[in-house]
């Protein structure tokens, strides 16, 4: 099993819309998590970290669920520049070393 | 602005020439990271320094060596670069703890002919 597991989509989805992606991690003693956004050729960017209750950046909203070791990351309103690739990151239990999932592309149209 | 840089942004060599990629921050992290990302594959983690301290991952090949001369500064030297090896190499920055993020350069990307 993947350290960090998510659907490589691509996800195509209309301007405007609402859309979801779905991450889980396999290490119980993951202690933080976070969203990264991937343009194609360049380097990955910090979208927001994921905390236990749940937190929402304007469109973004990301969940946690550590029973499940499930995280989401909703994007509401797509616009055409959130196409890119978002990976799921988790801290793997050791301090400092972070595990990145394949990402998942989303392309957003008009 | 403080920022990750790598340079160079493209770099071409030869199979087997030896070849150096550089990364200078100027966020004072007392952590630095090399990862290789291959197309469409997660950036994967080939070693990191917590300050001076080296620290490997278990499946980096011998051929990819680093140094880090000082807190800006971190090098990635591949010794005998093979096909296998044309990639992107992403330099990151962080300060140590389990709850801190990781702040990337834009990255080299290699070519090996």
């Amino acid at each position: 099993r993947k350290e960090v597991e998510q659907d490589p989509g691509p996800f195509n989805v209309p301007e405007g819309a609402t859309v979801a992606f779905n991450c889980t991690y396999s290490n119980s003693a993951s202690q933080s998590f976070f969203w990264y956004r991937q343009d194609c050729r360049k380097e990955p960017k910090l979208l927001m970290s994921v905390y236990s209750s749940g937190n929402e950046d304007g469109r973004f909203t990301a969940q946690l669920n550590r029973a499940s070791q499930y995280i989401s990351l909703l994007i509401r309103d797509s616009k055409l520049s959130d196409s890119a690739t978002y990976l799921c990151v988790v801290n793997n239990g050791t301090a400092s070393k972070l595990t990145f999932g394949t990402g998942t592309r989303l392309q957003v149209t008009l | 602005d403080a920022m990750v840089i790598q340079n160079p942004r493209y770099q071409v060599t030869q199979f087997g020439k030896p070849v150096t990629l550089s990364c200078s921050q100027t966020l004072n992290h007392n952590v630095m990271y090399w990862y290789q990302q291959k197309s469409s594959q997660a950036p994967k983690l080939l070693f990191h320094y917590y300050d001076k301290d080296f620290n490997n991952e278990a499946d980096t090949p011998d051929n990819f060596q680093s140094r880090r001369p000082n807190t800006s500064f971190c090098f990635l030297d591949i010794r005998s670069p093979g096909l296998g090896d044309a990639a992107m190499y992403l330099c990151a920055t962080s300060r140590w703890g389990r709850h801190n993020e990781q702040f990337f350069g834009p990255g080299t990307r290699l070519t090996v002919l």
